[in-house]
């Protein structure tokens, strides 16, 4: 069965404070591995899709990493319109997965003034 | 205009009624979704389809069904509800997977907030 884990589960940061959000994940292969951010009582947002370990995209101030057991999305210097809550989800490369996202809980991050 | 919506955005319905949600996508893309989202639990797929002649189960499929109309539109119907199905659903896009490309993006719409009473 295909698990996605985030950590943590709330993180707040000062304006200007750099952290890493934390997705590991257990999936018999994988197809793809991605981020979404989330504002209250809106749609998930699309934010990177990431395919094998090694992979780096950027946008912005976000920057998200992929092992082969886990994903990071990395936050420079912060600004509080990035308070929101970051979704990770899986897509495996065949089985019942393969044609779903398997999502995560979610990180909320609060980024103070 | 926004290229995934749904309707209505609100609902609050009683015990034992029947509710429709609509889905409509201007995006193109074949395959359709609908998860619904509960605090703590994450995202969960209810149903999906791959084009209008197919449509699939998902991990929480009791209590719902759907209809794919159209290319563009996916509706997904609570034949009788219960309180427990109070929750934000979401509807969801993708295209097929390019050539050597690996997973679909999926593109998510504005979601229905229902409470069942």
């Amino acid at each position: 069965e295909d698990q996605v884990t985030q950590s943590p589960e709330a993180l707040r940061l000062q304006e200007g404070e750099s952290s890493s959000l934390n997705c590991s994940y257990t999936v018999s292969g994988l197809r793809g591995l991605f981020w979404y951010r989330q504002d209250p009582g809106k749609g998930p947002e699309f934010l990177f899709t990431l395919y094998s370990a090694g992979e780096e995209k950027e946008k912005e101030r976000l920057k998200a990493t992929l092992t082969k057991k886990e994903s990071f999305l990395h936050i420079t210097a912060p600004k509080p319109e990035d308070s929101a809550t970051y979704l990770c989800a899986v897509q495996a490369n065949s089985g019942a997965g393969s044609y779903q996202l398997t999502f995560g809980k979610g990180t909320k991050l609060s980024v103070i003034p | 205009d926004a290229d995934v919506t749904q309707t209505p955005r609100n609902r609050i319905t009683k015990t034992g009624k029947r509710i429709m949600l609509e889905c409509s996508q201007t995006k193109g893309h074949d395959r359709m979704y609908w998860y619904r989202q509960d605090p703590g639990l994450g995202l969960r797929l209810i149903y999906y389809s791959f084009d209008v002649k197919d449509i699939n189960k998902g991990e929480i499929s009791d209590g719902y069904s759907v209809s794919r109309q159209a290319q563009a539109k996916f509706s997904l119907s609570l034949e009788s509800a219960i309180p427990n199905q109070t929750a934000l659903y979401f509807c969801a896009t993708s295209d097929l997977p390019g050539q050597g490309m690996g997973a679909d993006t999926q593109y998510f719409g504005p979601g229905t907030r229902l409470t069942v009473l």
